[in-house]
């Protein structure tokens, strides 16, 4: 079974300056993980993907980090910008390859 | 190509009553999947179909069933509507048979409240 684990329930930063969002996983059979971002009253949308031949993917702002010994990953973004204030949610896939989903991350960027 | 549209974006039901919603899959898509979010936590497998057939089930009571049509729509049916299932309702489709790095695309969810 996968678990995923996002334990900051949110995260507050100024303009311009980098936020770092942290996801923790249990189960390393799949190695391979993505974000999403949600917008009120919107869906998901697909962010980033990193699999397990790299430690990391880079994407414009947004760069995800992978540390498989700790099954640990990251979200960088730099520089933040208002718009990006959303919740962010990290997911593994699990059994028949159906993701998992963390319970998210409030990113609010101050102007 | 037109997105993944859920209908109705907002529902009220009593305590004991049934629903049902409903998702149009993004064109093309095979495989839908539905989630169910509550306040404060992340999306929450229910089921998945793959073409027409149910491919994995969440850990939900049999009170949830759903079904998926050859037309890329799907429904979603709850009986005996219990309080806890006040939530929001995400209906993801994605284009083939799961695989690791698949993608999800998501409708902007129907938000139940059950009183």
């Amino acid at each position: 079974d996968q678990q995923v684990k996002q334990n900051s329930p949110s995260l507050s930063v100024q303009e311009g300056r980098i936020s770092i969002l942290n996801c923790d996983y249990t189960n390393s059979m799949f190695d391979y993980f993505l974000w999403y971002k949600k917008y009120p009253a919107e869906g998901p949308t697909f962010l980033i993907s990193i699999s397990s031949i790299k430690d990391k993917n880079e994407d414009g702002r947004f760069t995800v980090f992978l540390n498989k010994s700790a099954k640990h990953l990251s979200l960088h973004i730099v520089p933040s910008q208002p718009g990006d204030s959303a919740v962010y949610f990290c997911a593994a896939p699990g059994g028949s390859y159906i993701p998992t989903f963390g319970r998210g991350t409030s990113l609010i960027v101050h102007p | 190509e037109t997105g993944v549209t859920q209908s109705p974006t907002h529902l009220i039901k009593t305590r004991g009553q049934q629903v049902t919603l409903r998702c149009s899959s993004q064109s093309g898509h095979n495989t839908v999947s539905w989630y169910q979010q509550a306040l404060g936590q992340g999306p929450q497998f229910i089921f998945q179909y793959y073409r027409e057939e149910e491919n994995g089930r969440g850990n939900f009571p049999p009170r949830f069933s759903g079904l998926q049509f050859p037309n890329y729509s799907s429904e979603l049916n709850v009986n005996a509507l219990e309080l806890d299932d006040s939530a929001l309702y995400l209906c993801a489709s994605s284009p083939d048979r799961p695989t690791a790095n698949e993608k999800l695309f998501f409708g902007s969810g129907t938000q139940l409240s059950v009183l």
